[in-house]
Formats: structure tokens, C-alpha cells, sequence
């Protein structure tokens, strides 16, 4: 099955600063989501992206299918941002990536 | 607009005892999904209900089960525990037709196995 992982693994952030998270797939998808974990627990729906570009604040998301990547982009960074931040590929069901556990500091 | 809502939201249990998590989607969601999460073993899908019939299902044994009440409610129900089951359980719900553009999930249950 499609496999996706995720980089880097742990990210600490200084507020104020910038990132970029990657996730990559090993096989075409025809959709593509980014999630943020809460400290709580819950995943937050950030980007539905199967191709090209979103922003949504001081978010903002890009994927190139024929590549097989998509960057999330982080700026300005805040405490708030904290928690792990997954992608996912599927329909009714969601393939996981391995996440990217962002720390930002005060 | 109410979210998903799962009960309970922690809960310990001894092993070789049984468990069942309730899950309550949004309001005119159909769809519902579990997926389990662990440090080891990340988000893993579980299965998917929709209209009180099971339409996806993961690589979990048997003792995992589930199913989804006229109203959308759904329940899993994990028989014979093991140690191994101790995880966050997440579930999702969608509007039919919108799966496409996520599902929402709820906070989850922290089940504790010990």
C-alpha cells in the first residue's frame, strides 16, 4: 500500500520564526489533507490539497502530485502552533503520515 | 454547531476485560471512521460506518468491532483486551459526499490497558 512519511521528525521553533514540513508519498494520490494534533488530542482539518497551493492565514500549503510531496509552511510561528501535525491521503479511509512534532517557544 | 462528541474521554481497564467507546457525529454526518493511535504505531484506521453498515475496514483482529445506530452514533467495542490496545482512540464523521473535504474528528477516548 502507499506508504507517506513526513520530515522532519521534531521541529523547535522560536515564536516568531518560519518552517516548512514535508510530507512525502511513495504513489499517486488523488487527495491530500493536512491535520494539526492539539496538546488534547484532537486533529484540526487545516488543508484539503490535492495539488497546487492554499493559504489560510498564516498558513499556507502546496502540492505537486506528479512529484509526490506536499509542504505545509509555517510563519510567524506561535505557542499556539505547538502540537504534531500529520498529512493523509484517503477516502473513507486515511492513511497517516509519521507527523512532524513542532515545539514553539515563548 | 455541536462537534463530534466521544465518551468517554479517559478510561482504564484491566486486561482481558471488554470496552466499548461511544462516538456522536455532527449533526447530518453519516459517515463515521475509528482509527486508533499509538506512539509506536501511529494513526491506524480502524474501520467505517455508513448508514449503520460497515463499508471499510482496517487490519485489526476480530476483537475489534463496531456499528453505527440509525441516528449515526456510532459505538466500537473492543473485546479481550491486551496491553497492546492501549491508545488513543479517535473517530471521524463526514457528510455523505463531502469525505473528500475531511472529515472532522472528535478529541477521542485514551483507553489505558493495564
Amino acid at each position: 500500500g502507499i506508504q507517506v512519511e513526513q520530515s522532519p521528525p521534531d521541529l523547535i521553533l522560536q515564536e516568531g520564526a518560519n518552517s516548512t514540513l514535508r510530507c512525502n508519498f511513495s504513489d499517486s494520490v488523488n487527495n491530500l489533507q493536512w491535520f494539526h494534533q492539539n496538546p488534547w488530542g484532537q486533529l484540526i482539518n487545516l488543508f484539503y490539497i490535492p495539488s497546487g497551493t492554499k493559504q489560510n492565514g498564516r498558513l499556507s500549503a502546496t502540492t505537486v502530485a506528479t512529484e509526490r510531496y506536499s509542504l505545509l509552511y509555517i510563519s510567524s510561528s506561535q505557542t499556539t502552533d505547538s502540537g504534531v501535525y500529520f498529512c493523509a491521503t484517503g477516502t473513507y479511509k486515511y492513511i497517516f503520515g509519521t507527523g512532524t512534532r513542532l515545539k514553539v517557544l515563548a | 454547531k455541536a462537534g463530534v462528541t466521544q465518551t468517554p474521554r479517559y478510561l482504564i481497564k484491566t486486561r482481558g476485560q471488554q470496552v466499548t467507546l461511544s462516538c456522536s457525529p455532527i449533526s447530518g454526518h453519516r459517515s463515521v471512521s475509528w482509527y486508533q493511535q499509538t506512539p509506536g504505531q501511529g494513526l491506524q484506521f480502524l474501520f467505517e460506518y455508513f448508514s449503520e453498515t460497515q463499508r471499510n475496514k482496517g487490519n485489526f483482529p476480530g476483537r475489534f468491532s463496531g456499528r453505527q445506530f440509525s441516528n449515526s452514533r456510532s459505538e466500537m467495542n473492543v473485546s479481550t483486551l491486551e496491553l497492546g490496545d492501549s491508545a488513543l482512540y479517535l473517530c471521524a464523521s463526514s457528510f455523505p459526499g463531502t469525505e473528500k473535504n475531511g472529515y472532522t474528528f472528535g478529541s477521542g477516548t485514551r483507553l489505558t490497558v493495564v
